[in-house]
């Protein structure tokens, strides 16, 4: 079946960059998302790309998708202590979701 | 906000009780989905409804009872759960299940505890 992963804890410090990866089996993924989550909440969706890009930039957020080796990664610049938060890889090939195990963000002052 | 709101957001219950999670969502989609993230585990889809219609049940134990009256709601009735059901309970919701671009807008989760 599907498999998301990621690992599972990064910690940076204040202002430098992150960057979060994910790797995915299916190639049948049409969108891939990036989903944020703080404590206490639920999902948030962050950013997405279409499978046939290789590269989305928002704002502070760069996703790169290598479609070849199934891998996808979220950079993000300037991080702030507010963008400490666990984030989630998911790929959508079928009619469902499947979700990475999520990856802690810590930002470190 | 996030349009979708869930109630309560704490329960802690006894493995005899029975108690319902309810979802509602104020965005006009038709789909509606339930989750469990445990601490160990990815984010476990449960249950997915479409157009008030069921299309997907992910091998989920009987002792967890949807209900999606309408689009705009949806109920997880829970019975005789295990102290392993302890988990965060997610509903979202999306404009429907089939589309390919189909952003899913999450509530906050109810913490369930099971003693």
């Amino acid at each position: 079946g599907e498999d998301v992963e990621q690992s599972l804890f990064l910690s940076v410090r204040e202002g430098d960059s992150s960057v979060i990866n994910c790797t995915y089996t299916d190639s049948s993924s049409t969108y891939l998302y990036w989903y944020k989550q703080e404590p206490g909440a639920g999902l948030q969706l962050l950013t997405y790309i279409f499978s046939n890009m290789d590269m989305k930039q928002d704002q502070r957020l760069t996703v790169l998708l290598n479609k070849k080796d199934k891998h996808l990664s979220l950079r993000i610049a300037d991080t702030q202590t507010g963008d400490s938060a666990i984030y989630f890889c998911a790929e959508r090939g079928g009619q469902n979701f499947v979700f990475g195990p999520g990856t802690r963000l810590s930002v470190l002052p | 906000e996030t349009g979708v709101t869930q109630t309560p957001r704490h329960l802690v219950m006894g493995m005899t009780n029975k108690k319902s999670l309810k979802c509602e969502q104020h965005l006009g989609h038709n789909a509606m989905y339930w989750y469990k993230q445990s601490a160990k585990k990815p984010l476990e889809l449960m249950f997915v409804y479409n157009f008030k219609e069921q299309t997907e049940n992910n091998s989920v134990p009987s002792r967890f009872s949807p209900e999606c009256p309408n689009s705009s709601h949806l109920f997880l009735h829970l019975h005789t759960l295990q102290p392993e059901d302890s988990a965060l309970y997610l509903c979202a919701s999306s404009p429907s299940s089939g589309e390919q671009y189909n952003e899913q807008f999450f509530g906050p989760g109810t913490r369930l505890t099971v003693l």
